[in-house]
């Protein structure tokens, strides 16, 4: 069983859907759980970074990190064709600098 | 903040050659990460620094790949004999002190034909 389970997709959304993109763990030593934003052939962008259990909100973005169950989720409201990209979870255990991945969710956002 | 740079963008080499990547992380950040990322998964810990000390490698890491960060500044991957499964995206990100995010810069993609 890998750590970190993500199901890569691909999702196809209607703009102005909300999205949902999820991910269980399995490592309850896990502390920080990040998000990221990947367009083809580019680096990660940084989207949402929480910490421990709770919800995170950040424009159309909302993070939720549900430690008892080892699940997180990262919400997306009114969805645009340029949220059409791959999203991949990532967490890391508190005094470790190893970031660990989920494989990614494809996303297309038709307009 | 410039953000996290790599060179080159995109690198096509002959199996057995040796290549070389550099990475220069958002200034004053201590910490530097080398990952690789493989065509459908997520990117893999290679190795890590803080300032110009490296702290761990991961199994990943075979004898054929060297990581250096000599000033604490930028940092440079070498892959030496170069192997089709080698073929990968190699990413590099940077994080300051007290802070858990890593900022990723846009990744060197090699190509070992």
């Amino acid at each position: 069983q890998k750590e970190v389970e993500q199901d890569p997709g691909p999702l196809s959304v209607p703009e102005g859907a909300i999205v949902s993109l999820n991910c269980t763990y399995s490592n309850s030593a896990f502390q920080y759980f990040m998000w990221y934003r990947q367009y083809s052939r580019k680096g990660p962008e940084l989207l949402m970074y929480t910490y421990s259990s709770g919800n995170k909100e950040d424009g159309r973005f909302t993070a939720q990190v549900d430690k008892s169950s080892k699940y997180i989720s990262l919400f997306i409201r009114d969805s645009q064709p340029s949220d059409s990209a791959t999203y991949l979870c990532a967490m890391v255990q508190g005094g470790s600098e190893k970031l660990v991945f989920g494989k990614g969710t494809k996303l297309t956002v038709n307009p | 903040d410039t953000g996290v740079s790599q060179d080159p963008r995109h690198k096509i080499t002959k199996r057995g050659q040796n290549v070389t990547f550099r990475c220069d992380p958002i200034s004053e950040h201590n910490r530097l990460y080398w990952y690789r990322q493989t065509l459908g998964q997520g990117p893999e810990f290679l190795t890590y620094f803080q300032n110009e000390a490296q702290l761990e490698k991961s199994r990943l890491l075979s004898d054929r790949f060297s990581a250096e960060r000599p000033k604490g500044s930028f940092s440079t991957l070498e892959i030496q004999r170069t192997e089709q499964g080698d073929s990968a995206m190699y990413l590099c990100a940077s994080r300051s002190g007290g802070r858990a995010e890593q900022y990723f810069g846009p990744g060197t993609r090699l190509t070992v034909t």
